[in-house]
């Protein structure tokens, strides 16, 4: 099994591009969220899912968008991308319904925009 | 507001020493807890989790960690430290019905000679 698979592993950006950052997932977990990472601030939630056709955002979703067409992948979207943005991001799945059960992360995507 | 507290920001022990990292959680109810390590350049591995049961807790690597109700904390601790200890820890938890998991802001682990 490969896991949670990111794709890229680093990319930058010029203010105003857009791109998209690749999550993908061979567990058939329902439940799938994307983080960014940012120094002294942990991890903080963007967008989650709890299945397909369904997102919901989370703790820091402004500049953002997600969707979810299939139980394997869930791509982040930056569309004007700014250097706010600039962070290491981390998508991460797990099992929905199952109480004794952990998240499982990607190696992270390192996006730098100038 | 659910909240998991990290007081620590950076801690340096030597190898060989023991440690312990701090974690405090703030939630309505007890949550489900954990403890992630991060290595440079690296994702977020699991070293040990808490459900119920019996609060002290085995991880990988060596690691284990207490639950302990009345102070409201699950702290990480090794008995003694390896320089591939070096890291970024992160405390997590989330309440037994949702999977939103709420992350402490790490503690980064540096071990010197």
């Amino acid at each position: 099994n490969a896991g949670v698979t990111q794709t890229p592993k680093f990319q930058v950006l010029k203010t105003g591009q857009s791109m998209t950052l690749q999550c993908a997932q061979d567990m058939n977990h329902e439940y799938m969220s994307w983080y960014r990472q940012d120094p002294g601030m942990g991890l903080r939630l963007i967008h989650y899912s709890v299945g397909a056709g369904i997102t919901d955002q989370g703790e820091v979703p402004n500049g953002y968008n997600v969707s979810r067409s299939t139980t394997e992948d869930f791509p982040l979207r930056l569309l004007s991308a700014a250097p706010s943005q600039t962070s290491v991001y981390f998508c991460a799945s797990s099992y929905l319904g199952q109480q004794n059960t952990e998240a499982f992360f990607g190696q992270g995507t390192r996006l730098t925009v100038v | 507001a659910q909240s998991v507290t990290q007081p620590d920001i950076h801690i340096t022990v030597s190898e060989g020493a023991s440690l312990e990292l701090r974690c405090n959680y703030s939630y309505g109810a007890t949550p489900y807890l954990f403890w992630y390590v991060q290595s440079p350049g690296q994702g977020l591995q699991l070293l040990l989790k808490y459900f119920s049961g019996d609060t002290l807790v085995q991880g990988i690597k060596g690691f284990e960690a207490e639950f302990k109700r009345s102070q409201s904390s699950f702290n990480l601790r090794k008995p003694s430290v390896h320089w591939s200890d070096a890291a970024e820890y992160f405390c997590a938890a989330r309440s037994g019905g949702y999977q939103k998991v709420t992350f402490g802001t790490g503690t980064k682990l540096q071990v010197i000679p």
